[in-house]
This record gives structure tokens, C-alpha cells and sequence, in this order.
């Protein structure tokens, strides 16, 4: 099964601070037709988890353009450019370019 | 609009059988992929599996020889049933359906005697 490693398991930040969350893949998440396919998720407390990103990149809609996503291959990132308070939960990266899906253990975003 | 509302039991026996049902609306059945996902305090979230826009199906196999996802087009409602459950089975269960984005609100089902 493809292991999605997550960096920092928790991030301790200020609003208005930038954030970046990383997500390594221990295989290429590169689909034989061109996709990649990894997302982020974001799951505030008591709450099921909302998609944020998907394709590594897009943005979900309704999903402020504060949050952007990149990277390939095996090494990927989501950055909030200003964190805000609604932005508190765990973030999660999940992957279904291979069978099983798999999702990364999360990154807690808490205030400093 | 899109919804998707979980169904279940709540409180399940050990070695007995979890029935989940999903109900949706907004959308068509035959028309996209249905995802169920479990969230535990063990392993976090795990892909259970997933039945397709025509009818087939594709399991994680940490479940397969346990799990079923059926679905009632007439009726927009989606199937999970897992036999021989275990307390470690204890967590939240999703639908979803991921190309849409969007996820239902979860069931709490706790496995104990």
C-alpha cells in the first residue's frame, strides 16, 4: 500500500501567519494517464472532513485562494498564505492514483 | 443540492454484522462513484471501498472478504454491510463522493458487547 507521510504532525501558528504542510508519497502518485491524483482535506473538530484540493492543485470550490497546492511525483505541499481562524483542524493528504487509497496520518493546525 | 446522510445502528455485538445506509440526492447513482471511508482511532482514516456509476465494485482488501456495497438506484440509497465485526471496527463511517466533492456527516458506530 502507497504510505503518505505528513509534516509536522502539528503546526503551531499565528493568524495572519504562512503556513506549509508537506506530503510524501513512498510511490509516485503519477497515473499512467497523466493525473496525479492527490488532494487535501481539511477536518475541523466534531466535523466530517472537507475536501480543499484535488489534482495536487485545483482548488475545490468555494475554497478561499489562500490555500494552494503543488508538487509531483512523490513530494507535495499545501500552503495557507494567511492563516484565519477558521483554518483551525487537521489537514489531510490522500492519494488514489494506487489501490488501496490511502490517506496521510494529518497535520493538526492549532494557535500559538 | 448535493446531500449525503449515513444511517446506522449505532451500537453493534462483536462477530455480528454492520448495516450502513447511505441516502443521497442532488444527484444521480449512475452517474458517479460512491466511496465509503472510515475514520477509527487506530488507523485514522482508511478507504473501505467504492461502488461505480454502473454498478461494480472495488474494495480495499483489508475488508474484502468481510465487506459488501450495494445500492438501490429507484430508491438513491447506498449499501455498506461488513460481517464479523471486531471492537477495533468502532469509528465514524462516511460516504462520499469524492469527484463532486463532497462527504456525508458520518455515523458513529461503536462495536461492544
Amino acid at each position: 500500500d502507497v504510505v503518505l507521510t505528513q509534516t509536522p504532525p502539528t503546526l503551531l501558528a499565528t493568524i495572519g501567519q504562512s503556513v506549509s504542510i508537506s506530503c510524501r508519497s513512498s510511490q509516485s502518485l503519477l497515473h499512467s494517464n497523466g493525473n496525479t491524483y492527490l488532494n487535501w482535506l481539511l477536518q475541523r473538530t466534531g466535523q466530517s472532513p472537507q475536501p480543499l484540493i484535488y489534482l495536487v492543485s485545483k482548488l475545490e470550490s468555494g475554497v478561499p485562494n489562500r490555500f494552494s497546492g503543488s508538487g509531483s511525483g512523490t513530494d507535495f505541499t499545501l500552503k495557507i498564505s494567511g492563516v484565519e481562524a477558521e483554518d483551525l483542524g487537521v489537514y489531510y493528504c490522500m492519494q488514489f492514483t494506487h489501490y488501496p487509497n490511502t490517506f496521510g496520518a494529518g497535520t493538526k493546525l492549532e494557535l500559538k | 443540492q448535493v446531500q449525503l446522510k449515513e444511517t446506522g445502528p449505532g451500537l453493534v455485538q462483536p462477530t455480528q454484522t454492520l448495516s450502513i445506509t447511505c441516502t443521497v440526492s442532488g444527484f444521480s447513482l449512475t452517474s458517479y462513484y460512491m466511496q465509503w471511508v472510515r475514520q477509527t482511532p487506530g488507523k485514522g482514516l482508511e478507504w473501505m471501498g467504492f461502488i461505480r456509476s454502473g454498478g461494480s465494485t472495488e474494495y480495499n482488501s483489508e475488508f474484502k472478504s468481510r465487506l459488501s456495497i450495494s445500492r438501490d438506484t429507484s430508491k438513491n440509497q447506498v449499501f455498506l454491510k461488513m460481517n464479523s465485526l471486531k471492537t477495533e471496527d468502532t469509528g465514524v463511517y462516511y460516504c462520499a463522493l469524492w469527484e463532486l466533492g463532497y462527504w456525508g456527516q458520518g455515523v458513529m458506530v461503536t462495536v461492544s458487547s
